[in-house]
């Protein structure tokens, strides 16, 4: 299947410090990518949907100036964490799928805020 | 908004014996598909079911979707160590994107 990286894989950072993470789709054009978040033993929760060159679509209970999603390319889509706290803190998963087809996952970031 | 339940959330099976998790859906899914993450990874497609009352089979595993397209099942017949993880569910709502269940965890003792 297609791959997906990101970049970091973690990070440690201090509090009120901000952080950015990559998604890169390597070998298809990601029309639309998806931001999750994965708390310990708990499911997926989606945090966001960005179409290429389109303002992202945050989920409701998501504050879209805490967590910047910026998709300038059809390969690659940051999300910054602004001001981190520690309750920010948590596993950071992007999908990217291109068109139809369906989505393939990043190996995920692993945000730890001290 | 549609929401993805799925049980049981931990399952715990001697090496041999079958696995079952369930997926149901509050509103009518276009489409349903089951993703496995193993500790530490991320999630992994496994299969995604579009119509209703479909099966399909990989080896061990087969997937159901359910007639009213909004239920779906997994089952594992004889499982093995190598099955230990996390199955997840997702459904697909209205545009893109997918509305996963909370996960069924599954542990296989030897």
């Amino acid at each position: 299947g297609a791959v997906v990286s990101q970049h970091p894989s973690w990070v440690i950072c201090k509090s009120g410090t901000s952080v950015k993470i990559e998604c890169r789709s390597l070998d298809f054009q990601a029309t639309t990518m998806f931001w999750y978040r994965q708390f310990p033993k708990q499911s997926l929760m989606l945090m966001a949907t960005s179409n290429e060159g389109s303002k992202a679509t945050y989920e409701q209970g998501v504050e879209k100036d805490k967590f910047l999603i910026n998709h300038a390319s059809l390969t690659l889509s940051t999300l910054t964490v602004t001001s981190a706290h520690p309750e920010d803190s948590s596993f950071y998963i992007c999908s990217a799928k291109e068109g139809a087809n369906e989505q393939f996952f990043g190996p995920g970031t692993r945000l730890t805020v001290l | 908004g549609q929401q993805v339940m799925q049980i049981p959330q931990y399952q715990h099976v001697q090496e041999g014996e079958d696995f079952t998790t369930y997926c149901n859906s509050s509103t009518t899914l276009s489409n349903i598909q089951w993703y496995k993450q193993r500790p530490g990874g991320h999630p992994v497609f496994l299969i995604q079911l579009v119509k209703s009352g479909e099966v399909k089979k990989q080896k061990r595993l087969t997937f159901q979707f359910g007639e009213a397209k909004k239920n779906s099942s997994l089952h594992i017949t004889a499982t093995q160590t190598t099955d230990v993880g996390t199955y997840f569910c997702a459904g697909r709502r209205s545009g893109y994107a997918l509305n996963f269940g909370k996960g069924t965890s599954l542990l296989v003792t030897p």
